[in-house]
């Protein structure tokens, strides 16, 4: 079944407790997202992938960082959590950028 | 002023009404029109799309861009109680990002 996994799904931490947020794909798609979102905000983009090691920021990339190692996993690495970072996260790949294919959702909290 | 803005509702309709959920935008560079579905505590799934000016029908759902007002709008037919969720408009311009409206969430009575 094409899907895009993440994990943990649910996440409870404290302060500055480094985390990472796991993204996988197996479609085979070049590009890959992340976005948060918020109630009354919609969905915001963090950073985005258009390759193997090719890594850009989105609208909302203070605080948060990326790789990008393997085509199929786009990691979400939070060095430093804070309060304001508490969030619900989507992960999203797509073959031609548009059409965007999300994952089921990380919901973060830092207290 | 945000660049998507989507009334988030909430709406609430009777098994078999139409539904209409609208969004307006400011960013003339659009070119793809997206709209998600979004149930609670899921992800969002990907409904149908525009490219540019015009109608789109895929089955009970249609969706209309005009470009020249910049309004997109989406309509549901024979709406069903499955339909209940959260609708999100997403146009995209080529920076490799979604714009997203807020949501409408709808609630089909049975």
């Amino acid at each position: 079944e094409a899907q895009v996994t993440q994990n943990p799904r649910y996440l409870i931490t404290v302060t500055g407790k480094k985390l990472t947020v796991t993204c996988s794909q197996n479609m085979n798609h070049e590009y890959m997202s992340w976005y948060r979102q918020d109630p009354g905000l919609g969905l915001r983009q963090i950073y985005y992938s258009m390759n193997v090691e090719v890594t850009d920021k989105g609208d909302v990339p203070e605080g948060y960082k990326v790789s990008r190692k393997e085509k199929r996993n786009f990691p979400l690495i939070l060095e430093s959590p804070s309060p304001n970072q508490t969030s619900l996260y989507f992960c999203a790949s797509s073959l031609n950028t548009y059409e965007q294919y999300f994952g089921p959702g990380t919901r973060l909290t830092v207290t | 002023q945000k660049e998507v803005e989507q009334d988030p509702g909430p709406l609430s309709v009777p098994e078999g009404a139409i539904v209409s959920l609208n969004c307006t935008y400011s960013n003339s560079a659009f070119q793809y029109f997206m709209w998600y579905r979004q149930y609670s505590r899921k992800g969002p799934e990907l409904l149908m799309y525009t490219y540019s000016s015009g109608n789109k029908e895929d089955g009970r759902f249609t969706a209309q861009v005009d470009k020249s007002s910049k309004y997109i709008s989406l309509f549901i037919r024979d709406s069903q109680p499955s339909d209940s969720a959260t609708y999100l408009c997403a146009p995209y311009s080529n920076d490799y990002k979604l714009s997203f409206g807020a949501g409408t969430t709808v609630t089909v009575r049975a």
